[in-house]
């Protein structure tokens, strides 16, 4: 069975302190893993999609990287506007996303 | 480019009510999805929508729950009878097709609480 799990499920960061967000997966057959960010009372928003080990996307403060087992989403000197919590999900040979619980950030100015 | 449309934002019932959502996905996209997201857990998938026929509806209580999405578009989700663990928000999500990798886009939501 697919299984997405991030931790930690909360993180709090002073503005300017850089971090890292892990997502472990099992998956059969891997076909994509998402990264997306949800504000409070807000639908998800995109951010990545990897597909490989060794792959590494950047957006702004982010970068998102993958292995075989998990991938992290660093954040470097994040700002108050980057809290939020970010959503890991994987899609399988199933084709469905599977999503872990999220990291909720937030970052103190 | 407008994004996924849904209502209403907000809905509270009794249980046993029923209810109804609806959602107009992002133009030009023929799969469609709902997923149940229940406070502090990541969305589950509820049913998936290729144009108008069902891809997947295993994790769909089909007991209570109901979809349709008529001429490949609109497509709305009912509860019937509504219980107290329905109260979640409920998403609905599209894409250009069922491709591998492909980004599926989210709306803002239905906030659901069942008394």
């Amino acid at each position: 069975e697919d299984q997405v799990t991030q931790s930690p499920e909360a993180l709090r960061l002073q503005e300017g302190e850089s971090s890292s967000l892990n997502c472990s997966y099992t998956v059969s057959g891997l076909r994509g893993l998402f990264w997306y960010r949800q504000d409070p009372g807000k639908g998800p928003e995109f951010l990545f999609t990897l597909y490989s080990a060794g792959e590494e996307k950047e957006k702004e403060r982010l970068k998102a990287t993958l292995t075989k087992k998990e991938s992290f989403l660093h954040i470097t000197a994040p700002k108050p506007e980057d809290s939020a919590t970010y959503l890991c999900a994987v899609r399988g040979s199933s084709y469905k996303l599977i999503f872990g619980s999220g990291t909720r950030l937030l970052v103190r100015p | 480019e407008a994004g996924v449309a849904q209502s209403p934002r907000y809905k509270i019932i009794e249980k046993r009510q029923s209810v109804a959502f609806w959602c107009n996905p992002i133009s030009g996209h023929a799969t469609l999805y709902w997923y149940q997201q229940i406070l502090g857990q990541g969305p589950k998938l509820l049913i998936q929508f290729q144009n108008n026929g069902v891809v997947d509806d295993s994790q769909l209580p089909k007991d209570r729950f109901s979809a349709e999405r008529l001429k490949g578009v609109d497509s709305t989700l009912k509860i019937q009878p509504a219980k107290l663990e329905d109260s979640a928000v409920y998403l609905c999500a599209s894409s250009l097709g069922d491709r591998e990798g492909e980004t599926q886009y989210f709306g803002p939501g239905t906030r659901l609480l069942v008394l």
